[in-house]
C-alpha cells in the first residue's frame, strides 16, 4: 500500500543539526497539545505534551513551544540523529477524551 | 506498544465481505479508540469507547460499527467492505488523560 509518508511536507536535515517542526492548530479552546512520532510501519508514539496555559516545555532533546496568539505549535529537536527520522504529528484535544491530529511532517536525517 | 495488540496485522478481503478487526489491551484502560490512517489525511477517528458497552462516533464513522463487551477488547467491524476502506487501522488506549497509546496497526486491503 501507499506509504503514509507520501504527500507530506518534508524537512531534511543533517545529523547533529537542530530541527524545528511546525504545526498550526484550529481550536482556540483546546486544553492540551501533543506531539507524536511515527516510524515507518509502526504506530504513533507519544513524545511530549504541553498544556494551553504554558508557552514552553522541555523534554530530553525536545522542546515544544506554544503560541496561542497565532495558534501555532512547534517541536524542536536538538542534535538530530538518524533515529529521529520519522513522521511527526501534532494533536490537540478536541473533546473531553478525543484528539484531532494534524496531517504530519516527515523528518529525514542524513548521516 | 504499551500492552496493545491488534489482529490481524494484515488482511486482504473482497468488496462486500464483512471484516472484523480486534484490539486487545492488557493495561485495563477505560478509553479505547479506532483510527484510520491514509496518505494526505493523517489519523482520523472512526469510533471510540469510554467504557464497556459505551461507544461513540468519531469523524469518519460511516460504514463502521464497534463493540466493547469487556474492558480489554474493542472490535471494529466493516459490515460490507468497500475499496474506500482500504487503509491502515490503528487502535489506541487511554487511561482518561489526554495521552493515547497506539497499537502496531492493521493493514487492510479491499479488492
Amino acid at each position: 500500500g501507499e506509504s503514509v509518508g507520501l504527500h507530506l511536507p518534508t524537512l531534511s536535515v543533517q545529523e547533529g543539526d537542530n530541527s524545528i517542526i511546525n504545526c498550526a492548530y484550529s481550536n482556540s479552546a483546546s486544553d492540551y497539545f501533543i506531539w507524536y512520532k511515527q516510524e515507518s510501519g509502526k504506530g504513533p508514539q507519544f513524545i511530549i505534551d504541553i498544556r494551553s496555559n504554558m508557552d514552553k516545555r522541555q523534554g530530553q532533546r525536545v522542546t515544544v513551544l506554544l503560541n496561542k496568539t497565532v495558534k501555532h505549535l512547534s517541536l524542536q529537536i536538538a542534535a538530530t540523529q538518524p533515529g529521529d527520522s520519522a513522521v511527526y504529528f501534532c494533536a490537540e484535544n478536541s473533546g473531553y477524551s478525543t484528539l484531532t491530529f494534524g496531517k504530519g511532517t516527515m523528518l529525514l536525517v542524513s548521516p | 506498544d504499551a500492552g496493545i495488540t491488534q489482529s490481524p496485522r494484515h488482511k486482504v478481503t473482497e468488496t462486500g465481505t464483512p471484516v472484523t478487526l480486534r484490539c486487545h489491551q492488557t493495561e485495563n484502560h477505560r478509553y479505547m479508540y479506532w483510527y484510520r490512517q491514509d496518505p494526505g489525511h493523517g489519523l482520523r477517528l472512526i469510533h471510540y469507547s469510554y467504557g464497556v458497552k459505551d461507544t461513540d462516533k468519531g469523524e469518519v464513522s460511516d460504514g463502521y460499527s464497534v463493540s466493547r463487551s469487556k474492558t480489554e477488547d474493542f472490535l471494529l467491524t466493516l459490515e460490507s467492505a468497500t475499496s474506500s476502506q482500504t487503509s491502515v487501522y490503528f487502535c489506541a488506549i487511554s487511561g482518561g488523560g489526554h495521552e493515547q497509546y497506539f497499537g502496531p496497526g492493521t493493514r487492510l486491503t479491499v479488492t
